[in-house]
């Protein structure tokens, strides 16, 4: 059985401070996602990983994949407060040509104190 | 209105009742998707759809019915509701490197 787990589950930031968000997996694959869901409302995309060694960033945020680790890290930059929200990684394990079959993590609820 | 949209948002509805959530997408994307989430669970795959006509089971699909007749179309029956299909149900679409949500249904069977 497939296994995604986050680490941490909950994460209590200050503004300013770094830190980085964990995805493991049990299963090979090489294409994870990253998402931000905020209370109330829809997942949103960050972050679409699609090989060994990608990286990617966007403004406080990078993500990076490793496949031969089945490890992928979402770090965070400078936190502030608008960082605050739900993330969660997602592996893909549909296989050979077919795409989206994807298995979440719990979920790491981040809030960014001042 | 481009995207992926679900009906009704919000549902009460009580036990042993026969429910169907509604998905649309306006992409034509081949692959479409169903998932619950709970708390403590994540998102749950409950069914998945390749293509109009082809369906598969996901991670967690007792009580649940498909169909797919359509391709913009991937409604979600629940046949008897019970409690424990009270939860948030989420449609995807996917094109080859991204996943999209529809905003959600809150389900809540009494």
């Amino acid at each position: 059985e497939l296994k995604v787990e986050q680490n941490p589950l909950f994460l209590s930031m200050q503004e300013g401070k770094n830190y980085t968000i964990y995805c493991n997996y049990s299963t090979t694959s090489d294409r994870l996602y990253w998402y931000r869901q905020d209370p109330g409302k829809s997942l949103e995309s960050l972050f679409v990983l699609l090989s060994n060694g990608a990286v990617k960033q966007e403004g406080r945020l990078m993500a990076s994949l490793d496949t031969k680790a089945r490890l992928s890290t979402l770090h965070i930059t400078a936190a502030v407060h608008d960082l605050s929200a739900t993330y969660f990684c997602a592996v893909d394990i549909s296989g050979g040509t077919s795409y989206g079959k994807l298995t979440f993590g719990q979920g790491t609820i981040l809030t960014v104190h001042p | 209105d481009a995207g992926i949209t679900q009906s009704p948002r919000y549902k009460i509805t009580e036990t042993g009742r026969q429910v169907t959530l509604m998905c649309h997408q306006t992409w034509s994307h081949s692959y479409m998707f169903w998932y619950r989430q709970d708390l403590g669970h994540g998102l749950r795959l409950i069914y998945y759809s390749a293509a109009a006509d082809i369906t598969d089971k996901g991670e967690v699909p007792d009580g649940y019915v498909v169909s797919r007749s359509k391709t913009e179309n991937f409604p979600l029956t629940l046949e008897s509701a019970t409690r424990s299909q009270t939860s948030v149900y989420f449609c995807a679409s996917s094109s080859v490197h991204e996943q999209y949500f529809g905003p959600g249904t809150r389900l809540t069977v009494t």
